[in-house]
C-alpha cells in the first residue's frame, strides 16, 4: 500500500531564511508526487508536481522539490521565505490508477 | 468556469441522520475524489472515481457511500451520522497527463458537525 510521510508536524523559520520540508513515500512503481499548500479556512493549491523527467522540479512562489528514488523522498525548499508563505504544506502520491494519499502535513510558522 | 463546487458550506446533523454533500466541476474531468480533514490532520481519501459509473473505495470509506452517474457530479452520502464524522469534506478533481492523474482542484470544502 501507498504512503505518505512528512515527519516535521511544526517547522517555524524566520522571514529571509530557508525552508525544507520533508516528504517520504512508500510505493512500488513510479510515483506521481505533489505538494500542495493550504492557507487557514482554504482549500488545497498545487505549489508544484513530479511525473517524470528532471528530478528537481520547480514550483509557483519560488517553491522547488527533488525527487530521489534512493531515499524515497521527495522534499520541498525555498531559498527565502516571506511572511505569506506561512500555511500549511501536504505532500502527496498518487499512483496509476488514481488513488491518492497525502501526509498529515507540515505547519510553518514565519517569524518576523 | 466556476471549478468545483460544494454545497452545503456548513451542516449540523443530529445522529442518526442522514445527507447528501453534493461536489460539481465544469473542467470535464475524468477523476474525481472526496476526502476528510479532521484538525490538525492531513486529508484522508473516503472514495474516488476515474469516470462516470466507476467508483472505488479510499482509505476511510465506512459509513458513506457514493454514485458517478455523470462526469459533472460526484455526490458523497452519509447514512446514519455519527460523531466520528464530524469533519470538514473537500471534494475534488482532476484530469490525466502522462496516462496518469495530474493536478487536484479542490472545491471549498463543507463543515459538517454531528451532534
Amino acid at each position: 500500500a501507498q504512503s505518505v510521510t512528512q515527519p516535521d508536524i511544526h517547522i517555524t523559520v524566520s522571514e529571509g531564511a530557508s525552508l525544507e520540508l520533508r516528504c517520504n513515500y512508500s510505493y512500488g512503481a513510479t510515483p506521481y508526487l505533489f505538494w500542495y499548500v493550504q492557507s487557514p479556512g482554504q482549500g488545497l493549491q498545487l505549489l508544484l508536481k513530479y511525473f517524470s523527467g528532471d528530478t528537481l522540479v520547480q514550483g509557483i512562489k519560488g517553491f522547488e522539490a527533488e525527487f530521489k528514488r534512493s531515499q524515497s523522498s521527495f522534499n520541498l525548499r525555498k531559498p527565502s521565505v516571506h511572511w505569506s508563505d506561512a500555511a500549511e504544506y501536504f505532500c502527496a502520491v498518487v499512483n496509476n490508477a488514481g488513488k491518492s494519499t497525502f501526509g498529515d502535513g507540515t505547519t510553518l510558522t514565519v517569524k518576523p | 468556469n466556476a471549478g468545483v463546487t460544494q454545497t452545503p458550506k456548513f451542516r449540523i446533523l443530529k445522529i442518526g441522520q442522514s445527507m447528501t454533500l453534493q461536489c460539481a466541476q465544469d473542467m470535464n474531468h475524468n477523476y474525481m475524489y472526496w476526502y476528510r480533514q479532521d484538525p490538525g490532520m492531513g486529508l484522508k481519501l473516503i472514495y474516488y472515481s476515474v469516470g462516470a459509473g466507476i467508483t472505488d473505495k479510499g482509505e476511510v470509506p465506512n459509513g458513506y457511500n457514493v454514485s458517478r452517474s455523470t462526469t459533472e457530479d460526484f455526490p458523497l452520502r452519509l447514512e446514519l451520522a455519527a460523531p466520528s464524522q464530524t469533519s470538514v469534506y473537500f471534494c475534488a478533481s482532476s484530469s490525466a497527463s502522462e496516462g496518469a492523474p495530474d493536478t487536484q482542484y479542490f472545491g471549498p470544502g463543507t463543515r459538517l458537525t454531528v451532534l
